[in-house]
């Protein structure tokens, strides 16, 4: 089993939804979450970054945080064709903190 | 300031060679990782250099390797090549080690032959 479950999709929603990306993990010893958009042929591009459980907020972006559960979610609202992409979530413990581990990575396409 | 620059950006190599990739990170970051990136196993950690030393290593054989330089540049190599090595290595830099934000490179795609 993967220390880290991510629906790899694909995903297609019409332009203006609310998307919701989500993955579980296993090791109890995450405390850093993170959130990246890869493009095609692009590098990983950090969109949210999390420490611990709770909330965050930038713009579209939302990013919920559920130790208990772990299990972690990001929400996109107003979904534009421009978010069109490979949505992959990546965490961390703090021994060996830039040791991520990630996702398998959603595919997400918006529809005009 | 510039990215996180990675050469070459694409790659043809045939098995049992070896291959060096390398990366520049962006100014003033002193913390290198590598990953590698695959359609079946997705995004794996490969190693982690900082003021010239490794510091975190994946679960990945001695076939991978690495190295920095004093000016944070960083090289990876590998050697005896094997069809699955075929993937996106992905180079990612930050101002220093532990948590920090890592940023990306474009990658260098690798196709064994």
């Amino acid at each position: 089993q993967k220390e880290v479950e991510q629906d790899p999709g694909p995903l297609s929603v019409p332009e203006g939804a609310i998307v919701s990306l989500n993955c579980t993990y296993s090791n109890s010893a995450f405390q850093y979450f993170m959130w990246y958009r890869q493009y095609s042929r692009k590098g990983p591009e950090l969109l949210m970054y999390t420490y611990s459980s709770g909330n965050k907020e930038d713009g579209r972006f939302t990013a919920q945080v559920d130790k208990s559960s772990k299990y972690i979610s990001l929400f996109i609202r107003d979904s534009q064709p421009s978010d069109s992409a490979t949505y992959l979530c990546a965490m961390s413990g703090i021994q060996g903190a830039q040791k991520l581990v990630f996702g398998q990575g959603t595919r997400l396409t918006i529809n005009p | 300031k510039a990215g996180v620059t990675q050469t070459p950006r694409y790659l043809i190599k045939t098995r049992g060679q070896q291959v060096t990739l390398s990366c520049s990170p962006i100014s003033g970051h002193r913390s290198v990782s590598w990953y590698q990136q695959t359609p079946g196993q997705g995004l794996q950690f490969l190693f982690e250099y900082f003021s010239e030393t490794q510091r975190n290593k994946g679960n990945f054989p001695g076939r991978f390797s690495g190295r920095q330089f004093s000016n944070s540049r960083s090289e990876m190599n590998v050697s005896t090549l094997e069809l699955g090595d075929s993937a996106l290595y992905l180079c990612a830099s930050s101002y220093t080690t532990g948590m920090e934000t890592q940023y990306f490179g474009p990658g260098t795609r690798l196709l064994v032959l």
